[in-house]
């Protein structure tokens, strides 16, 4: 499968742990996002990568969140002392060269915070 | 911050029914795109419009670029059971990062 894959699909944690997301982007595309969708809303973004350098972030990522991509292939988001708030799904998306906005998601990891 | 408005928010159709459902923005964007979502799946890509006045079409799928850039509408003729899900409009204005509208809900009695 050359889709953009994710790691792991579900994570449950106790409030205050730490987590990790890992993405890995269809391998030709430089361009990789970060959304988190609630129940009910669509995706909102949070940051955005290009190889590895991280050119926009969201307010909504506080100084909580951290997201890398070290060698512009995969990456990590990290949340730190997790909150209920933090429970959400969190979307990787990849895109090429072109810069049309054509998107390609991930199947996401779930996160529940307890 | 911008904000895509979807209608309906959802929808309850028989099964060989046309669908159309539309999103509106107070924002010009310069590429609208329609996804699909399944339940705990990401959102798929179902068709992308480039140019105001657009029209597009994807198998039983069709969408439309609105003219002032600011609107766009997807059709689906004859539904099936598959076509059940979530469908998200997004707008791209080359700000390197999608808008999504809230998702319009479609379930269709067999």
């Amino acid at each position: 499968d050359t889709g953009v894959s994710q790691d792991p699909r579900h994570k449950i944690t106790k409030r205050g742990q730490n987590v990790t997301f890992r993405c890995d982007p269809i391998s030709e595309h430089n361009r990789l996002y970060w959304y988190r969708q609630t129940l009910g809303q669509g995706p909102e973004f949070l940051t955005y990568f290009q190889n590895e350098a991280q050119l926009e972030k969201s307010r909504l990522l506080s100084d909580r969140f951290s997201a890398e991509r070290p060698k512009g292939s995969f990456s990590t988001l990290e949340i730190q002392r997790t909150e209920q708030g933090d429970s959400a799904m969190y979307l990787c998306a990849s895109s090429g060269q072109a810069n049309t906005g054509e998107l390609f998601f991930g199947e996401g990891s779930r996160l529940t915070v307890l | 911050g911008q904000q895509l408005n979807q209608s309906p928010q959802s929808m309850f159709i028989q099964e060989g029914e046309d669908v159309s459902m539309n999103c509106t923005s107070s924002s010009i964007f310069n590429t609208w795109l329609w996804y699909k979502q399944d339940p705990g799946e990401g959102p798929v890509l179902l068709i992308a419009l480039y140019k105001a006045g657009e029209l597009t079409s994807n198998g039983r799928l069709t969408a439309q670029f609105g003219i002032t850039r600011k609107d766009s509408f997807l059709n689906i003729s004859a539904s099936i059971p598959s076509d059940v899900g979530i469908y998200f409009c997004a707008g791209f204005q080359g700000a390197q990062k999608l808008v999504f509208g809230q998702g319009t809900r479609l379930t269709i009695n067999p």
